[in-house]
């Protein structure tokens, strides 16, 4: 059982390249949720999906753009770098019993984290 | 005013010490509460969700005070591997999951 996997580790853009941060989950998770954690700082929501074909905004969502085409998957994709999305990213995945009711079980798991740099 | 607050830190204590630091929420209609570790460069982990009666594992307790809107985390008998990061998070539905940024805890020898 692998849990959440995130790849790459590491990845240095170039302002204006585009890249996908790839996470995958096998532990049949209905919601996935995309965070970016900038040193010193908590870690602030960029997009969430509660289950395939549906996504939403979270807290910072400018310059981000996500899929859900199946239960396992929720790639992140960057379009055009720049500099203030250096930081590092976290997918993180868990299961409600009770989708958009009250949370019932919040226990997230997260992949291992991606360590962005655009220069 | 962030929706959850911690102190910083550093908490820097020795080995075998007792410490405790607090984290504060602004919403009431926050509804569940955790403890996160996160060790440096690493993903968080969860060391334990909080409730209204308080809870213990091991040599960790934790307390929820919902009137004053507040979560606490105890830590006794501090080893030298407590030293890391702990997230405050504050939970009022599926998307709305807040992480407060951290106290850094270091336990010296």
């Amino acid at each position: 059982n692998a849990g959440v996997t995130q790849t790459p580790k590491f990845r240095i853009l170039k302002i204006g390249q585009s890249m996908t941060l790839q996470c995958a989950q096998d532990m049949n998770h209905n919601y996935m949720y995309w965070y970016r954690q900038d040193p010193g700082m908590g870690l602030k929501l960029i997009y969430y999906s509660v289950g395939a074909g549906i996504t939403d905004k979270g807290e910072v969502p400018n310059g981000y753009n996500v899929s859900r085409s199946t239960t396992e998957d929720f790639p992140l994709r960057l379009e055009l770098a720049a500099p203030s999305q250096t930081s590092v990213y976290f997918c993180a995945s868990s299961y409600l019993v009770t989708p958009g009711a009250r949370i019932s079980n919040e226990k997230l798991f997260f992949g291992s984290g991606t360590q962005l740099s655009v220069l | 005013r962030k929706e959850v607050e911690q102190d910083p830190g550093p908490f820097n204590v020795p080995e075998g010490a007792t410490v405790a630091f607090n984290c504060t929420y602004s919403n009431s209609a926050s509804q569940s509460f955790f403890w996160y570790r996160q060790d440096c460069r690493k993903e968080p982990k969860l060391l334990m969700s909080v409730y209204s009666s308080g809870n213990e594992d091991g040599r960790f307790t934790a307390q929820l005070n919902r009137a004053s809107q507040y979560i606490s985390l105890l830590i006794r008998d501090s080893k030298l591997s407590d030293s890391a990061t702990y997230l405050c998070v504050v939970t009022r539905s599926a998307s709305k999951i807040i992480f407060g940024s951290g106290t850094r805890l270091s336990i010296r020898p």
